[in-house]
Parts: structure tokens; C-alpha cells; sequence
């Protein structure tokens, strides 16, 4: 059974460039959230994607945006990139059970973006 | 808003001793959904155990259990016969009721496993 897979592990781009991250969910997972995780903090909702729409968006700029596709796969995008959004990007998945509660999310192990 | 507070930034324990991490929340919700990830080098976050806000009984998952004090809004995590595998980050997580919500997750402690 495939977790949550994302790519790449590692990446270093140059302040004002964008870059795009991917995220496969756990199989029959159908809910994507992305976080962010600075050094030595705890990880910050960013948004989350079900059907192909966001749901919920935490508080970061437009210049975050994502997409999920058909297959619940998913993308997180940041355009004119910052130092400050140096930082672990992680992937969770999870499945949505109307009138049940499912128990939390899967993570993936996060892509490892560097600003410089 | 809701928020998590973890007050011990570092942690050290023997190995085979008993460890108590400490959090704190703060909602006005009252179905919401209480968590411990575990965070190792790795990177990956891993679930260590959850907590149901309607359940009186603390949750227990083999060395690890939970100590639920809702009128508290206090969550510890209670680690028994440490091994040097639990040595990571620990994050205590909040969730409200609903499956599709954001989680909000605590600063970490840092975990150490003295041999």
C-alpha cells in the first residue's frame, strides 16, 4: 500500500523564480493538504484541495497556489520566490467520509526547498 | 482561534524511563479531535496517537498514552520504556470535528534518548 509520495526531496531555486512541488496521495485517499515547515517550527496549513477545488486556504499569499487533478494527485506552486519561504513542504493526504470521521492524515516525507 | 502550546522545547530521557511531553490548546469547539506526531530525521510525519474530545477514556497505543484534561484543555503524552527510536520531534495536534478541516499543530519538543 503506496503512501503519500512527493517530489522532488530536495530542491534549490534562486529568489524571484517559481517552483512546483508534487504530492501523490496514499491510495483511496481523496483529500490533499499542503504545510509548511520552517526550521525548528511546527508545520503551517497552507491549503487543502477535495474535488479538484480548495476547501480551505490558511494564511499565506496568492503567491501560493495549487491544483489537484482527477486522479487526487496534487501540486502546490509558489511564484516570485522569497528567502523566507525556505522551508520543509509537506504533503498530507487524507479521505473525506461523509457522516464518519476518518482518523487524521498521512504524510509524506516533504520537499526540501531551498531560497537562495 | 484555536491554538496549541507546547511550553518544553527539549526534552531528555534515560532509555527504558518513563517522559511526559506537556500541551495545551485552546478552542471553543467542543467535537475536536487531539494528536501526537512524531517527527525523526526522516522527515516523514508519524502518527503516534489520537485523542476523541467526546471520549472520557485516554487514548493508549502499546508505551504510549495520552493524559485528556478537556476542562484543562490540557493533552501530555506519557512515554514508557524509551527507546532510542523515540528520539524525534513531537507535535501535539488539533483538529475540529469535521474530517476535512485544517489541522493546527504546536511548536514541537525536541526528544532526546540518553543510552
Amino acid at each position: 500500500d503506496a503512501g503519500v509520495t512527493q517530489s522532488p526531496t530536495h530542491l534549490i531555486k534562486t529568489r524571484g523564480q517559481q517552483v512546483t512541488l508534487r504530492c501523490s496521495p496514499k491510495s483511496g485517499h481523496d483529500t490533499v493538504s499542503w504545510y509548511q515547515q520552517a526550521l525548528g517550527q511546527g508545520p503551517q496549513f497552507i491549503f487543502q484541495y477535495y474535488e479538484e477545488e480548495e476547501r480551505q486556504r490558511g494564511n499565506f499569499p496568492d503567491r501560493f497556489s495549487g491544483h489537484q487533478f482527477p486522479n487526487y494527485s496534487s501540486e502546490l506552486n509558489v511564484n516570485a520566490l522569497l528567502l523566507g519561504d525556505s522551508a520543509l513542504y509537506l504533503c498530507a493526504s487524507s479521505l473525506v467520509r461523509r457522516g464518519l470521521v476518518d482518523y487524521g492524515y498521512t504524510f509524506g516525507s516533504g520537499t526540501r526547498l531551498t531560497v537562495v | 482561534a484555536q491554538t496549541v502550546t507546547q511550553s518544553q522545547p527539549e526534552m531528555s530521557v534515560q532509555e527504558a524511563e518513563t517522559v511526559t511531553l506537556s500541551c495545551t490548546y485552546d478552542t471553543s469547539e467542543s467535537d475536536y479531535y487531539l494528536f501526537w506526531y512524531k517527527q525523526p530525521p526522516s522527515r516523514q510525519m508519524i502518527l503516534v496517537i489520537r485523542q476523541e474530545a467526546y471520549k472520557q477514556q485516554n487514548a493508549t497505543e502499546n508505551r504510549f498514552s495520552v493524559n485528556f484534561q478537556k476542562a484543562a484543555k490540557s493533552f501530555s503524552l506519557k512515554i514508557s520504556d524509551s527507546q532510542l527510536g523515540d528520539a524525534a520531534m513531537y507535535f501535539c495536534a488539533y483538529r475540529r470535528g469535521t474530517s476535512y478541516d485544517k489541522v493546527i499543530f504546536g511548536p514541537g519538543t525536541s526528544l532526546s534518548v540518553i543510552p
